[in-house]
């Protein structure tokens, strides 16, 4: 079974600011591990995903994660936020390989606001 | 080129009735989702479909829930006798193979 943990439902910072969004999993079986944004009444846009390469993974917009076995953490940051990334940011797990036929595990999501 | 479509982005019906939903996936995707999004559980897998292999249906809430996939491209989920917790967005994705899942924009349904 998986199962995804993202700490914080809320989080606020500045324009600029760093941006630090948590994200701890549980897989029995070496895992994909996938961000996504969703803006206001649109679908899942992928922002980056890991898949047993390099495990500093960058994605789009600035984004970037890092994927720590011993850790079970796979956290989301951006040197600087910026007013267009203010959305709901979701982690999630995958078992590609798996007996889940990569069907994805979502966390509840963190909505991300990025004051002026 | 064509990312993942869905129809019609909003539905609004009365309890008791049925509703279909569409998803057209990316041209060429194996495999293709169907999750839903709703307040109080957030992000769950309702539906997988592969090539011609059976689907899973594990995460189907009861049997008033189907889907099926025709041809190996277009997908409709169909919810019978709706009741008022079915209001959700209901999100399809498609991939090729179980590689990374592209979603589409969702159809919000909303049961009265």
């Amino acid at each position: 079974a998986q199962s995804v943990t993202q700490l914080g439902s809320h989080v606020s910072v500045s324009e600029g600011a760093l941006v630090l969004l948590r994200c701890n999993y549980s897989s029995s079986v070496p895992p994909y591990l996938f961000w996504y944004v969703q803006y206001p009444n649109q679908g899942l846009q992928l922002l980056l995903k890991y898949t047993s390469a390099a495990t500093l993974v960058k994605g789009i917009n600035g984004f970037e994660a890092e994927f720590k076995k011993s850790e079970t953490s796979f956290h989301l940051t951006k040197p600087s936020a910026h007013m267009s990334d203010a959305a709901e940011y979701f982690c999630a797990v995958s078992d590609v390989g798996g007996t889940s036929y990569g069907k994805l595990t979502f966390g509840q999501g963190t909505i991300l606001t990025v004051h002026p | 080129g064509a990312g993942v479509s869905q129809s019609p982005s909003n539905k609004v019906t009365e309890k008791g009735k049925d509703v279909e939903l569409r998803c057209d996936p990316i041209s060429g995707h194996t495999a293709l989702y169907w999750y839903r999004q709703s307040l109080g559980q957030g992000l769950e897998f309702l539906i997988y479909f592969q090539g011609n292999s059976a689907p899973d249906k594990s995460g189907l809430p009861s049997d008033r829930f189907s889907a099926e996939r025709t041809g190996g491209s277009v997908s409709t989920l169909t919810i019978q006798r709706t009741q008022q917790e079915d209001s959700a967005v209901y999100l399809c994705a498609s991939s090729l193979g179980e590689a990374t899942q592209y979603f589409g924009p969702g159809t919000r349904l909303t049961v009265l």
